[in-house]
């Protein structure tokens, strides 16, 4: 079946490092975003992103729809980017939004 | 107007009986989706609608689960008969256009349904 898949599944990381996390997908895709759910459970959309690269501030993500893939760039890491980072994928043959199981970032002070 | 509301925040209820869970999205919003989240788990798809219409139901876990949608606003999803695996975080998300382009997807808080 389709896949969605992200890695690493975890990452813990000192205040102040650049990160970036990737997001597989196994079949040709709509669209494609990236979402950050916090200790708190709340999601934020951050990108909307089916091609190519977009930045909104320390944030950046760039997608290559003919390779599959999608990164998301976080640098000058802060506490507050701890949480889980979801992508998610409208499939093209499957009228569905699918989520990846998500990278746990944890930024330690 | 305001984000995506989803009531009750929380539900505790026993064993065998029926809840149900509440979605208003943001105005002027065609699309809207459920997603159930087990503890530390990803996203589940349970079922969108574009408008009143839900054009695939496949997502929804069991029989005992049942969505609807009117007025193109507001949505319900009720389970009957629960089960303790029912217990999750239920989440409501809408979106101008399901599929269509520049149309991410804003999420509600959820609501924290457990099974006892």
């Amino acid at each position: 079946g389709i896949q969605v898949e992200q890695s690493p599944p975890d990452l813990i990381l000192q205040e102040g490092a650049n990160s970036t996390l990737r997001c597989n997908f196994s079949d040709s895709v709509n669209n494609l975003q990236w979402f950050h759910q916090n200790p708190w459970g709340q999601l934020i959309n951050l990108f909307y992103i089916p091609s190519g690269t977009k930045q909104n501030g320390r944030l950046s993500a760039t997608t290559v729809a003919t390779e599959r893939y999608s990164l998301l760039y976080i640098s000058s890491s802060q506490t507050t980017d701890s949480g889980v980072y979801f992508c998610a994928v409208d499939l093209l043959r499957d009228d569905k939004i699918i989520f990846g199981k998500g990278t746990r970032l944890h930024i330690l002070p | 107007g305001a984000g995506v509301s989803q009531s009750p925040s929380n539900k505790v209820t026993e064993k065998g009986k029926d809840v149900e869970l509440r979605c208003d999205p943001i105005s002027g919003h065609t699309a809207l989706y459920w997603y159930r989240q087990s503890l530390g788990q990803g996203l589940e798809f349970l079922i969108y609608f574009q408008g009143n219409s839900a054009p695939d139901k496949s997502g929804l876990p069991s029989d005992r689960f049942s969505a609807e949608r009117t007025g193109g606003s507001v949505s319900t999803l009720t389970i009957q008969r629960t089960q303790q695996e029912d217990s999750a975080v239920y989440l409501c998300a809408s979106s101008l256009v399901h599929g269509s382009y520049n149309s991410p997807l804003h999420f509600g808080n959820g609501t924290r349904l457990t099974v006892t």
